[in-house]
């Protein structure tokens, strides 16, 4: 198994306070990947990031930021989270032709 | 805006049957990777396929890529409760690493 880990594996928050997530590889992978998974929508890509301090917007990034400061450390950030960002979000190494993702985080906004 | 989508998207069968899962797109792929997932747990990856016509065995399971890189199948022979899962396609349409995209989901449950 890649060695992927997210923390913390489940969290409840309120509306309107900031969230930081927080993905761990042991797999010296250059790219990193952020996922939310919803009911209905599949895997939806949030941010990536493709090295230390590179990162690119996914298709659902409004409402979330990312930080990449060392190689085996990916964070994602709910700066005021809602209710729409409850979910489960996975984090993901690998190109893509081959992603390996981490257990999930489920978040519930309340 | 690429889609892809899978059928059907809910499977009950009975241990030993056989059975197929479809993605379908109208847009051309670069390469095509099947994912199974269980409850509380990441997708994992079985299968990725690259080639157009490509078929992949994994015991099973067979994989199979659409000559025109469009659609895939995943057919499950003799299926059992072990099979039982989420499967998930996802497509690669070149250019950067974000351009990977997933379909919703098969939900599969085979009962002893």
């Amino acid at each position: 198994d890649a060695g992927i880990t997210q923390s913390p594996r489940h969290k409840v928050t309120e509306t309107g306070t900031p969230v930081t997530l927080r993905c761990h590889q042991t797999e010296n992978h250059r790219y990193m990947y952020w996922y939310r998974q919803d009911p209905g929508h599949g895997l939806r890509l949030i941010h990536y990031s493709y090295g230390v301090k590179d990162t690119d917007k996914g298709e659902v990034s409004d409402g979330y930021s990312v930080s990449r400061s060392k190689t085996e450390d990916f964070l994602l950030t709910l700066e005021s989270a809602t209710s729409s960002q409850t979910s489960v979000y996975f984090c993901a190494i690998g190109q893509t032709y081959e992603q390996y993702f981490g257990p999930g985080t489920r978040l519930t906004v309340t | 805006t690429q889609l892809l989508e899978q059928s059907p998207q809910f499977l009950s069968i009975q241990e030993g049957e056989n059975l197929t899962v479809y993605c379908n797109s109208s847009s051309v792929f670069s390469s095509l990777q099947w994912y199974r997932q269980e409850p509380g747990e990441g997708p994992v990856l079985l299968v990725t396929v690259v080639t157009g016509g490509e078929v992949k065995k994994l015991k099973r399971l067979t994989f199979q890529f659409g000559d025109a890189r469009k659609d895939s199948s995943l057919h499950i022979t003799a299926a059992q409760p072990g099979d039982t899962g989420l499967y998930l396609c996802a497509g690669f349409y070149g250019g950067s690493q974000g351009n990977l995209i997933f379909g919703k989901g098969t939900k599969l449950s085979v009962k002893p």
